[in-house]
């Protein structure tokens, strides 16, 4: 059975503070996607991967992609409040066109 | 910007009645999937078409839900009847058959009282 694990599930911390999250899959895969939720919104696309040591970045986020470790990690750098939401990865396979989903990280920058 | 469009934004209804969500994906995304996302959960995937057809609709509660893509195109999901725990935001989701393009629309969220 397919897992997406990501950890912390919370996470809270001080403004100008780096924190990296992690999303660990069970099985091969050939995209992996970074999302961020908002509060009662759908989810908004920041980061596609799609190959082994891709590293993406915009803004304070930087994503990265180890597909022999199984592993996804969204770095922020210097956090600032607008970047409170909840982050989810999800895991992508070719075949079928599936998706399956992390159990998110809601995230909580305090001034 | 292309975008999936979904409607209504909001929907309240009672137990025990029918309601039913609609989705337009972009134009030339054969691929469509629906999400059910319980607060506080990542989205779990309900159905997902090709074209007209079903590809995966394992998680799809059959006893009350339904999904259509007649034409190929635009999508409905009912539930019939509603329970209480059917309260969650719905989400449709499209992309080109490889999988790349995969976007969200604004979701439906669905509360039954």
């Amino acid at each position: 059975e397919l897992k997406v694990e990501q950890n912390p599930l919370f996470l809270s911390m001080q403004e100008g503070k780096n924190y990296t999250i992690y999303c660990n899959y069970s099985t091969t895969s050939d995209r992996l996607y970074w999302y961020r939720q908002d509060p009662g919104k759908s989810l908004e696309s920041l980061f596609v991967l799609l190959s082994n040591g891709a590293v993406k970045q915009e803004g304070r986020l930087m994503a990265s992609l180890d597909t022999k470790a199984r592993l996804s990690t969204l770095h922020i750098t210097a956090a600032v409040h607008d970047l409170s939401a909840t982050y989810f990865c999800a895991v992508g396979y070719h075949t079928g066109n599936q998706f399956y989903f992390g159990t998110g990280t809601s995230l909580t920058v305090i001034p | 910007e292309a975008e999936v469009a979904q409607s209504p934004r909001y929907k309240i209804t009672e137990k025990s009645q029918a309601v039913a969500f609609w989705c337009d994906p972009i134009s030339g995304h054969a691929t469509l999937y629906w999400y059910r996302q319980i607060l506080g959960q990542g989205p779990e995937l309900l159905v997902q078409f090709q074209d007209e057809s079903v590809v995966d609709d394992s998680q799809l509660p059959k006893d009350r839900f339904s999904a259509e893509r007649l034409k190929g195109v635009d999508s409905t999901l009912k539930i019939q009847p509603a329970e209480l725990g059917d309260s969650a935001m719905y989400l449709c989701a499209s992309s080109l058959p490889s999988g790349n393009g995969y976007t969200f629309g604004s979701g439906t969220r669905l509360t039954v009282v």
